[in-house]
């Protein structure tokens, strides 16, 4: 089974709305990481939440992490087209440091 | 300092034959990770390297694959006799730590392997 799981697989909003992203885990981690990904492009590191934190901000970015519930959620304020892309969760896979992605909600940011 | 470089981007093979995909990670950062990508999925990690040494190789194929970080140049990639299930975009990052530390990997812009 997956480590990271996102929820909604695919989400579609008006520009200037929020979009929230839920990603949930199944293990004990160190820290977890979000990432973006155009279509048809390389991944982009957004933000890095460590397992002793519980919400880190990041321009229009918010990350809470909830370790007794083993789930996190990526907050994008005030959306814009260029928003548009797939988000994907990462945990830590032990100390090697290779990182377990989920699926990924796919988002669109409708002008 | 130029981010992760992988080439080729685009790679198109005849079933059989065999596939080489090159990583240069960042300046400085001596950790690389290769990851797959199936259309639809998120990446699934194949193999973690330091400079001349596998260090995780428990996501990769046991038939076929094989990766090496030599000394000097690029990581390399190499699945021999590829089949129409090897078609995938491949990824590499690099980070500065590495195990058992708390770092960003930053990802390639990818190779897409296509088998006809």
């Amino acid at each position: 089974s997956q480590q990271g799981e996102e929820d909604p697989q695919a989400l579609s909003i008006q520009e200037g709305e929020n979009a929230t992203m839920n990603c949930s885990y199944k293990t004990s981690i160190n820290n977890l990481q979000w990432y973006r990904q155009n279509s048809g492009r390389g991944l982009v590191h957004l933000i890095l939440i460590r397992s002793n934190e519980r919400e880190k901000h990041s321009g229009r970015l918010r990350v809470t992490l909830d370790t007794s519930k083993k789930s996190s959620s990526l907050l994008i304020t005030a959306s814009r087209a260029a928003d548009t892309a797939s988000y994907f969760c990462a945990t830590e896979k032990g100390s090697q440091g290779n990182l377990i992605f989920g699926k990924g909600t796919k988002l669109s940011v409708k002008p | 300092n130029a981010g992760v470089m992988q080439n080729p981007r685009h790679l198109v093979r005849r079933r059989g034959q065999e596939a080489r995909l090159r990583c240069s990670p960042m300046k400085g950062h001596s950790h690389v990770y290769w990851y797959r990508q199936l259309p639809e999925e998120g990446l699934k990690f194949m193999v973690y390297l330091q400079k001349e040494n596998i260090i995780d190789e428990s996501g990769m194929p046991k038939e076929r694959f094989s990766a090496e970080f030599p000394k000097e140049g690029p990581s390399i990639l190499r699945i021999q006799q590829v089949v129409r299930g090897d078609s995938a975009a491949y990824f590499c990052a690099s980070s500065t730590l590495g195990q058992g530390s708390t770092d960003t990997q930053y990802f390639g812009p990818g190779t897409r392997l296509t088998v006809l």
